[in-house]
């Protein structure tokens, strides 16, 4: 079936830094890939939607600045979270699919952490 | 705009009862319907996936059901194991185009 490798799984950086989170779709090409994060004990929230060669919808009170979403090609979208704060740390999972399909299929996610 | 409500928010259940998990969603011109697992601090394991055009999805101890006139989908969970407990998350999308939303499920626990 379809997968979708998401890494890196678990990352710790330093407030004011940058990270890159990577999904990579493996056996399909995925052209839209959702991204959503999860804080504690809360449920998924979509931050945006990106199609592949366009640049990402992000949903209101998400900072486009602040959450870079490249989708550049049909198998690799990468999120990058610049200049983080503690407030980032959270959930972050994306999830791909193909035209004309039902199914979305889902990263293993990636747990940021901001000290 | 979909929106999707999970009821109850918690529930506890000793080893092998049958049990229910209630979904409900704004929009009836629903695409898809999706039922996911989450163990603490992992990701999303998806269960059953419901098209627009079915009722209802089975594999193994699982069943979803889907009723758009109503708004409504249910997990039925038989003979429950301890291996059960999780958080059951129902997602439903509007078009082939939009994003699953997501309720904020159902947290599980099978008592043995």
């Amino acid at each position: 079936g379809a997968v979708v490798s998401q890494h890196p799984s678990w990352v710790i950086c330093k407030s004011g830094t940058s990270v890159k989170i990577e999904c990579r779709s493996l056996d399909f090409q995925a052209t839209t890939m959702f991204w959503y994060r999860q804080f504690p004990k809360q449920s998924l929230m979509l931050m945006a939607t990106s199609n592949e060669g366009s640049k990402a919808t992000y949903e209101q009170g998400v900072e486009k600045d602040k959450f870079l979403i490249n989708h550049a090609s049909l198998t690799l979208s990468t999120l990058t979270v610049t200049s983080a704060h503690p407030e980032d740390s959270s959930f972050y999972i994306c999830s791909g699919r193909t035209d004309g399909t039902y199914g979305y299929t889902f990263g293993s996610g990636t747990r940021l952490t901001v000290v | 705009k979909q929106e999707v409500t999970q009821i109850p928010a918690a529930l506890s259940v000793p080893e092998g009862e049958n049990l229910v998990l209630n979904c409900s969603f704004t929009d009836s011109a629903i695409y898809n319907l999706q039922w996911f697992r989450q163990d603490p601090g992992k990701g999303l394991t998806s269960l059953l996936l419901i098209q627009s055009s079915q009722r209802e999805q089975t594999s193994g101890r699982l069943n979803a059901s889907l009723d758009k006139s109503s708004g409504r989908s249910t997990l039925y969970i038989a003979a429950s194991q301890p291996g059960d407990s999780a958080t059951y998350l129902c997602a439903a999308s509007s078009s082939g185009n939009t994003p699953l939303v997501f309720g904020k499920g159902t947290r599980l626990s099978v008592i043995a």
